[in-house]
Formats: structure tokens, sequence, C-alpha cells
């Protein structure tokens, strides 16, 4: 057990709806990560925050955001779904240190599987 | 921009065989780390390593061992006799940083499924 949570675990909706994932990290990790994986694109980094405030973004879709709330937990909503948005999406968190998060390990939570019909 | 190639898509090995699965990194920048991660069956993504840019010695954990080579930006791993439960596919990542800039996100590679029959 990573010490990551995430729920729902698995989540089946339909096209155009819109859903929250919800991600708690581990106690005292204040970076948070957000990543997809798909047949297509493989594991793919979406977006970060680090105590409360985006840190970095990756391959993010507009129709997709995230925040982190002051208890630092976090939620990826995903708006308007498409077919393709299938995917499994997890949540990690580390701890940042002094020489930034690079160094750090990411600690992966179970994952939500997302199926859109 | 980073890059993380893992050529072999699928592996199928025999219990007790040694194994080594591939992993070519490209990055302009000095400082990195790289990692592997495990995905069994169940889904989830466990640690295994972490390696940084200055430290090219091997390591050896048990069964596992890795290759970080930076002259041919490779980062291998091996599994020795390997068992039924080393099935999984294993992810070979990177992660950049540069100038004392926070950067954390891991960029992985496609992939190895590793099936190791008994």
């Amino acid at each position: 057990d990573s010490g990551v949570t995430q729920t729902p675990k698995h989540l089946i909706t339909a096209t155009g709806q819109r859903v929250t994932l919800r991600c708690s990290p581990r106690s005292g990790d204040l970076s948070v990560y957000w990543y997809q994986q798909s047949l297509d694109q493989g594991l793919q980094f979406l977006i970060q925050y680090y105590n409360g405030e985006e840190r970095a973004k990756g391959n993010i879709l507009e129709r997709f955001s995230a925040q982190q709330f002051p208890d630092l937990h976090s939620e990826l909503n995903l708006s308007s779904l498409e077919l393709g948005d299938s995917a499994l999406y997890f949540c990690a968190s580390s701890v940042e240190g002094s020489g930034g998060a690079i160094n750090n390990e990411q600690f992966f939570g179970p994952g939500t599987r997302l199926t859109v019909l | 921009a980073q890059k993380v190639t893992q050529a072999q898509t699928e592996i199928s090995v025999v219990e007790k065989e040694d194994v080594t699965l591939d992993c070519v990194y490209e990055t302009r920048d000095t400082t990195y780390y790289l990692f592997w991660y495990k995905q069994p069956p169940s889904g989830e993504l466990v640690f295994l390593i972490r390696r940084n840019s200055f430290d090219e010695q091997n390591e050896i954990s048990g069964r596992y061992s890795w290759n970080f080579q930076k002259s041919t930006s490779s980062f291998n791993f091996t599994i020795t006799a390997s068992q039924v439960v080393d099935s999984a596919v294993y992810f070979c990542a990177l992660s950049v940083g540069s100038g004392g800039t926070s950067y954390g996100k891991l960029t992985f590679g496609q992939g190895t499924i590793l099936t190791v029959h008994p």
C-alpha cells in the first residue's frame, strides 16, 4: 500500500458527461501529480500541484482541469467526455525536498479506471 | 524534450531464466533521474529503483540489478532467475530538472510486458 488513495476505483459514464476523480496524497507529501494511462498514449503526465499551486502542465486537454485543496487532496475534473478519454488515471504524490521534486520517489495510487460509453 | 524508449514490447521467458529489459533515454539536461516501475496485473504502479545522473554505479537488489551507462544513455534492468510472480509490465521513466527549478513529472517509456512461464 503506497499510502495514496484514489476514489472511485471504477467509473462508467456516457459521452458528454463530466466526472471528478479524487486523490489523497501520502501524509506529509506536498506534491500531487496526475497521469493518464491509455492503450494509445501509454502513461502520460497531465499536471502537477505543489502545496495548492499548479507547478507543471503536461499534455492535459482543455476539457480537463485540476486543483489541490488546503488539506492537500486533489481533484481532477474531466468534462465533455469522449470515448477516447477512457483510461486509467493515476495520482501520485511525493515529498519535495531541498533539491526539488525530481529526486523524490513518486508514490502512485491504485488508479481510477474511467470508461466512457 | 525528453524521451524514453523501451524497444522490447513483449518478452516471454521460462521460469529461472535471466531476462534483461532495455531502456534508452534522451535528454539535454545534465541533472536527471531515472526510474523503473513495475505494474502487475492488479494495475498499481510499484516503484523499483531511482538513479541520478551523477551516479553510474550499478545496483543489485536481490534478483534485480540495474546497469546505468551514460555513454549509451541506457538504464537496463535485469531479473536473475525469473519467477512467475515477476510477470508484469515494466516501465522505465525519466525526470529532469536544472537551475534549481523543481520538476517532478515523469516521462515514461511505452513499457515492456514480461511474461514468465512456469
